[in-house]
C-alpha cells in the first residue's frame, strides 16, 4: 500500500481565484491520478500525471482550467483556476502501486467556492 | 465506452442483516473489478478486487465474485455491522487502456443497531 497526503484538506475560496492542491506519496510511483467528486456524486477522472511528461486530460477537462505539475516521482499538484461555484467538489489524488491494478487514494481536498 | 452501473441507494439495514449491492459493467477488453468504500469524513479505501473471471475478492467479511457471463460483481456480506455504514463504489479498470478507474455512482449504506 501507500501513504498519501494532500494539502490543504479543505478550503473556502472566492470565485475567480485559483487554488493549488498538493499530493505527496511516501514512495516513488510512476502514475498519479487526479479525480473530482462533486457533491453526492461519483468520482470522475480529471487527468493522469506521469513524471517527466505532460499530463493526459480526460474529456471535459482542459489544462488551462486544471494545470498539473509532476516534478518528481513522489509529488504532484493540481491547480483549479479561475474558480466558480461549480468547481465546489472534493479533489482526490491516487497512485497505482504495489500489486498491478490497485489504486490508493489520498484523503481528498474539500473545496468550496463562494 | 466502459461503464459501471450500480444499485441505487440509499440502503438501510438492521445490524446482522444480509447485504447485497448489485454492480454490473460494460467494458471493452478484460477488466479488473473493484469495490471501494468511503467511510464518513474519510477518503476512499480499496475494499476488495478481482482480476479475472470467477475470481472471488474478499475482505472484512465482504465478498464479490467476478461473473463474466452476467458481467456482474455484486458485493455481499452475511451480517452487517453499524461500522459498515459508508458509501460503496464499484469500479473497473481495463489494462491496456489508460489504466484509469471507472466508477459507479456509489451506494450509501446505513446500518442501524
Amino acid at each position: 500500500s501507500a501513504v498519501i497526503s494532500q494539502k490543504p484538506s479543505r478550503d473556502i475560496c472566492q470565485r475567480g481565484t485559483s487554488l493549488t492542491i498538493q499530493c505527496q506519496v511516501d514512495s516513488q510511483v510512476t502514475m498519479m491520478f487526479w479525480y473530482r467528486q462533486q457533491p453526492g456524486q461519483s468520482l470522475t477522472l480529471i487527468a493522469t500525471a506521469n513524471q517527466g511528461s505532460e499530463a493526459t486530460y480526460e474529456s471535459g477537462f482542459v489544462i488551462d482550467k486544471f494545470p498539473i505539475s509532476r516534478p518528481n516521482l513522489t509529488f504532484s499538484t493540481l491547480t483549479v483556476s479561475n474558480m466558480s461555484p461549480e468547481d465546489s467538489s472534493i479533489y482526490l489524488c491516487s497512485v497505482e502501486i504495489g500489486a498491478p491494478l490497485e489504486q490508493y487514494f489520498g484523503p481528498g481536498t474539500r473545496l468550496t467556492v463562494t | 465506452g466502459d461503464s459501471v452501473t450500480q444499485m441505487e441507494g440509499p440502503v438501510t439495514l438492521s445490524e446482522e442483516a444480509f447485504l447485497t449491492i448489485n454492480c454490473t459493467y460494460t467494458a471493452t477488453g478484460y477488466p479488473s473489478l473493484f469495490w471501494y468504500v468511503q467511510y464518513p469524513g474519510e477518503g476512499l479505501q480499496l475494499l476488495l478486487k478481482a482480476t479475472k473471471a470467477d475470481d472471488k475478492g474478499s475482505n472484512k467479511g465482504f465478498e464479490a465474485t467476478y461473473r463474466k457471463e452476467t458481467t456482474s460483481f455484486h458485493l455481499e456480506k452475511g451480517s452487517v455491522q453499524v461500522s459498515d455504514s459508508a458509501v460503496y463504489f464499484c469500479a473497473l479498470s481495463v489494462r491496456g487502456g489508460s489504466e484509469k478507474l471507472v466508477f459507479g455512482k456509489g451506494t450509501k449504506l446505513t446500518v442501524n443497531p
